[in-house]
């Protein structure tokens, strides 16, 4: 079974300034996809910024970036000049790639809550 | 409407009610999914849709029970809940079932049991 680890419960930012949140990973499987999600206080859950295991360059969104390690099973998502927008609790998800077993899994992390200080 | 909705946003029921969660998704999507959120879990999936059939329950309860009429609505429907089944009620829709697809979530349903 995966499992999806985000050691940081919580974490703060200055306004403009950069923070990175980390989450690693577990699994057996090759063929995989990360997902970062965003669900800022009383509002729905979004996508941030997605990473297919088979692919090397790292995903970015424009303020938003992955540092993907693959063989360290490490998935960190940088933000780059923090708004106060960001302010949210951030998950980390990994779905399987296989088409019948585990098809439609998610497996997510505890998540992190940001702060962003003005 | 637009995304993914969800149907009551609160709700409070006793031990010994009957109740159900509406979801819809007007995003054309194929795969719905039921989540449970609490505090002191991380987000736990419940039930997975692909093309109307189910094709994951994770060992939830018998009292929870899922109905997918058509592939734009899911349904919840709770009977006899327990204290420790309130929770956010998140629902999700993707393309379809594999993984390569993002999940769109709806606002959830804050569920009391008392």
């Amino acid at each position: 079974a995966q499992t999806v680890t985000q050691s940081q419960p919580e974490m703060s930012v200055q306004e403009a300034e950069t923070v990175t949140l980390s989450c690693t990973y577990d699994t057996s499987e090759s063929d995989y996809y990360l997902f970062w999600y965003k669900q800022p206080p009383s509002r729905q859950m979004i996508l941030v910024i997605r990473q297919e295991a088979y692919k090397q360059q790292n995903a970015t969104e424009n303020r938003f970036s992955v540092n993907f390690q693959k063989a360290a099973k490490s998935f960190s998502l940088k933000i780059s000049d923090s708004q106060l927008g960001d302010a949210a609790m951030y998950f980390c998800a990994y779905r399987s790639a296989r088409v019948n077993t585990n098809a439609g899994k998610s497996t997510f992390g505890d998540g992190t809550t940001l702060t962003v200080k003005p | 409407e637009t995304g993914v909705t969800q149907t009551p946003r609160h709700l409070v029921m006793g031990m010994t009610n009957k109740k159900s969660l509406k979801c819809e998704q007007h995003l054309g999507h194929n795969a719905m999914y039921w989540y449970k959120q609490s505090a002191k879990k991380p987000l736990e999936l419940m039930f997975v849709y692909n093309f109307k059939e189910q094709t994951e329950n994770n060992s939830v309860p018998s009292r929870f029970s899922p109905e997918c009429p058509n592939s734009s609505h899911l349904f919840l429907h709770l009977h006899t809940l327990q204290p420790e089944d309130s929770a956010l009620y998140l629902c999700a829709s993707s393309q379809d079932a594999r993984g390569s697809y993002e999940q769109y979530f709806g606002p959830g349903t804050r569920l009391t049991v008392t």
